[in-house]
């Protein structure tokens, strides 16, 4: 498999503790956005998904918040492990189709 | 199932030189998409099909590039002629009807033009 190595923002965290990743999207019309998880080597792989009549919504161990007011979303990862080191991508619908954001890259120190 | 299955994973070739990338997408996934990677341009959507049809290839950068799926089972994206500027990780990705936004990825091509 394959990945970038893009200039990416980057949060470190500590195994066991809490990630917060942001996103700000740029359409107010956007109604669905989507949390991919790209893994080094790998293809995005989907994460979870909310649309614009939800706030928040859970998965395991992730927590999508969506605050439309100032159009932002976050993905919340509870008590990150190893494996959860990768970049992370916002999506939304423009157009029909999905526009990915540039990501943000999150590195856990074990 | 295998998930997205694309070849080859490394292309080297140099400028002017025809590419051609493929994609088998996943058994009964009806849509198939091309993305590129690149550092400076993020993830971009080049086309999508649907039921093997091209419905939008309205990212397809230039005329040099063309994508075909014969079947259901088989998609190519072909460069012709190469430019080191096409140098980046093509990804296909395929999806199933009412959830064609939950993408699945292959692991990509990276493509380098020298």
């Amino acid at each position: 498999g394959e990945s970038v190595g893009l200039h990416l923002p980057t949060l470190s965290v500590q195994e066991g503790d809490n990630s917060i990743i942001n996103c700000a999207y740029s359409n107010s019309a956007s109604d669905y956005f989507i949390w991919y998880k790209q893994e080094s080597g790998k293809g995005p792989q989907f994460i979870i998904d909310i649309r614009s009549n939800m706030d928040k919504r859970q998965g395991q161990r992730v927590t999508v918040l969506l605050n439309k007011t100032v159009k932002h979303l976050s993905l919340q990862i509870a008590a990150t492990q190893p494996g959860d080191s990768a970049v992370y991508f916002c999506a939304e619908i423009q157009n029909n189709r999905l526009a990915f954001g540039k990501g943000n890259q999150v590195v856990v120190i074990p | 199932d295998a998930g997205v299955i694309q070849s080859p994973r490394h292309e080297v070739t140099e400028m002017g030189q025809e590419v051609t990338l493929r994609c088998k997408p996943i058994s009964g996934h009806d849509y198939l998409f091309w993305y590129r990677q690149t550092m400076m341009r993020g993830l971009e959507l080049l086309i999508y099909f649907n039921n093997n049809v091209p419905i939008d290839d309205s990212g397809m950068p230039e005329d040099r590039f063309s994508a075909k799926m014969p079947n259901a089972s088989f998609s190519t994206l072909k460069i012709q002629p190469s430019e080191p500027r096409d140098s980046a990780v093509y990804f296909c990705a395929s999806s199933l009807g009412q959830s064609s936004y939950e993408q699945y990825f292959g692991p990509g091509t990276r493509l380098t033009v020298t």
